[in-house]
C-alpha cells in the first residue's frame, strides 16, 4: 500500500529553527508537495520537489531525498503565524496525490 | 477575486437527505478535484476530473457523485447522507494533472445527523 508518514505534533520557540520529516513509500514517484493549513482554512502551497537536494524560499526550505523516499520542510525564525499544521503530499505514478495526515506545528513564546 | 469558490460553507443535514456541494472556479484550470478531511487523517480523494466532460473515481467514491459539465464547475453530490460522511469538503483545482500546484477552496463543513 501506499503509506506518507509525519509526526503528528511538534512543538517550537518563536525565532528558532524547526525541520518537520515526511517519509514515503508510494507506487512511483512524480514530485512531492508541502502545504499549509492554518486551523479552520484551506491548505495553501509551500513548496515543490521533485529532484534531490535542497529548494529555499525565505524563510522556508524543502529538501528531497528519493533513494530514501524521505523529505523534510526547515522552517527558521519562527513567528507565531507559523503555527499551523504541515502536509506532506506525494504524486505518484498515476499522477494522484497521496498525503500525509499532517504535522501540527505549535509555536510558543 | 480568482480562485476557488465553494457553497454552503457549512450544513447541518439529516441523514436520508440529498445534498450537492457547489464548488466553481475561475482560472480555467483543466484538472478539479474534491476531498475530504477527516481529524487525523490525510486528505482523501473523492472524486476528480482531468478534464471538462470526463470523471474518475478516487480513493473513496462510494455514496458520491460528481459532474463536469463544463470547466469552472464541479459539484459533488450525496444522494443519500449516512453520519459517515460527516467531514469537511475541500475542492480543489490545477493547470494540469501532472503539472504544478492545488489551489484548494475555503471548504464545506458537512454534518450528518
Amino acid at each position: 500500500g501506499q503509506n506518507i508518514d509525519q509526526p503528528t505534533e511538534m512543538t517550537a520557540t518563536e525565532g528558532a529553527i524547526v525541520q518537520i520529516n515526511c517519509t514515503y513509500q508510494t507506487s512511483g514517484f512524480n514530485g512531492l508537495f508541502w502545504y499549509q493549513q492554518h486551523a479552520g482554512e484551506a491548505p495553501t502551497f509551500l513548496s515543490y520537489n521533485v529532484l534531490d537536494g535542497l529548494e529555499e524560499k525565505g524563510r522556508f526550505s524543502s529538501f528531497l531525498s528519493r533513494s530514501k523516499g524521505y523529505s523534510y520542510l526547515l522552517l527558521k525564525e519562527l513567528q507565531m503565524k507559523d503555527s499551523a499544521s504541515y502536509l506532506c503530499a506525494v504524486r505518484d505514478s498515476n499522477y494522484q496525490l497521496i498525503w500525509g495526515a499532517g504535522t501540527k506545528l505549535i509555536i510558543k513564546p | 477575486i480568482a480562485g476557488i469558490t465553494q457553497a454552503p460553507t457549512s450544513q447541518i443535514l439529516a441523514a436520508g437527505r440529498r445534498m450537492t456541494l457547489r464548488c466553481t472556479q475561475d482560472m480555467r484550470h483543466n484538472a478539479m478535484y474534491w476531498y475530504r478531511q477527516d481529524l487525523g487523517l490525510g486528505l482523501r480523494l473523492i472524486h476528480y476530473s482531468n478534464t471538462a466532460g470526463t470523471t474518475g473515481k478516487g480513493e473513496v467514491p462510494d455514496g458520491y457523485s460528481v459532474s463536469r459539465a463544463n470547466t469552472d464547475d464541479f459539484p459533488l453530490t450525496l444522494a443519500s447522507a449516512v453520519p459517515s460522511q460527516t467531514s469537511v469538503y475541500f475542492c480543489a483545482s490545477s493547470a494540469g494533472t501532472d503539472t504544478g500546484e492545488l489551489f484548494f477552496g475555503e471548504g464545506s463543513r458537512l454534518t450528518v445527523l
